[in-house]
């Protein structure tokens, strides 16, 4: 069984420059959400995808969406980076909103 | 509003001492579940446990155990004779709604002293 797969680990863009960050789900879940963690914060949702389709999401702007493949992967896609775009940004998967399982992210540094 | 508090940012103890960890939270829900998560220095955040509301009996497992009190809105976590593995930051968490997402705490780092 595998797990939750990010990639990439490590990301450097400027500000004003657009981003994708990919995430493998583990086998069997259907669900996926995302989660952006500032240093020294906890992870904050960003938002949750459900067969493909959007079914919650946090106070985020629309410069930040998402896909869900029938795979069950997902994207996750900033546009307009701004410097306070950096974080670590985590991909979690689960079956029917059953308990979470995380990846180990993506860090992204905005200069 | 859900919201979780955890009021200690950095704790140090030295190795074998118990340690307890706070957890307070908000809710607008009548039954809800509450979840701790570790996140050692790989970032990659590891499920601990899920409790329901409805149980207030405390669970232990190993040398972890949860001390859930609905009357307090609290839910700490006690590690027994703490090792250097349990160096991590640990966050507390709420449902949204239902199971997912969550709401984080900014969770407590432990560091273990051998």
């Amino acid at each position: 069984e595998t797990g939750v797969t990010q990639s990439p680990t490590h990301l450097i863009k400027t500000r004003g420059q657009q981003v994708t960050l990919r995430c493998s789900s583990q086998s069997g879940h259907n669900t996926v959400s995302w989660y952006q963690q500032a240093l020294g914060q906890g992870p904050q949702f960003i938002f949750q995808y459900y067969r493909e389709e959007e079914n919650g999401r946090g106070n985020f702007p629309p410069r930040f969406s998402g896909l869900q493949f029938p795979n069950y992967s997902s994207e996750l896609n900033v546009n307009a980076l701004e410097l306070d775009d950096s974080a670590l940004y985590l991909c979690a998967s689960s079956f029917l909103g059953e308990k979470l399982f995380f990846g180990s992210g993506t860090q992204l540094s905005v200069l | 509003a859900q919201k979780v508090t955890q009021a200690q940012t950095e704790i140090s103890v030295v190795e074998k001492e118990d340690v307890t960890l706070d957890c307070v939270y908000e809710t607008r829900d009548t039954t809800y579940y509450l979840f701790w998560y570790k996140q050692p220095p790989s970032g990659e955040l590891v499920f601990l446990i899920r409790r329901n509301s409805f149980d207030e009996q405390n669970e232990i497992s190993g040398r972890y155990s949860w001390n859930f009190q609905k009357s307090t809105s609290s839910f700490n976590f006690t590690i027994t004779a703490s090792q250097v593995v349990d160096s991590a930051v640990y966050f507390c968490a709420l449902p949204i709604s239902g199971n997912t997402p969550l709401v984080f705490g900014k969770g407590t780092r432990l560091s273990v002293i051998a």
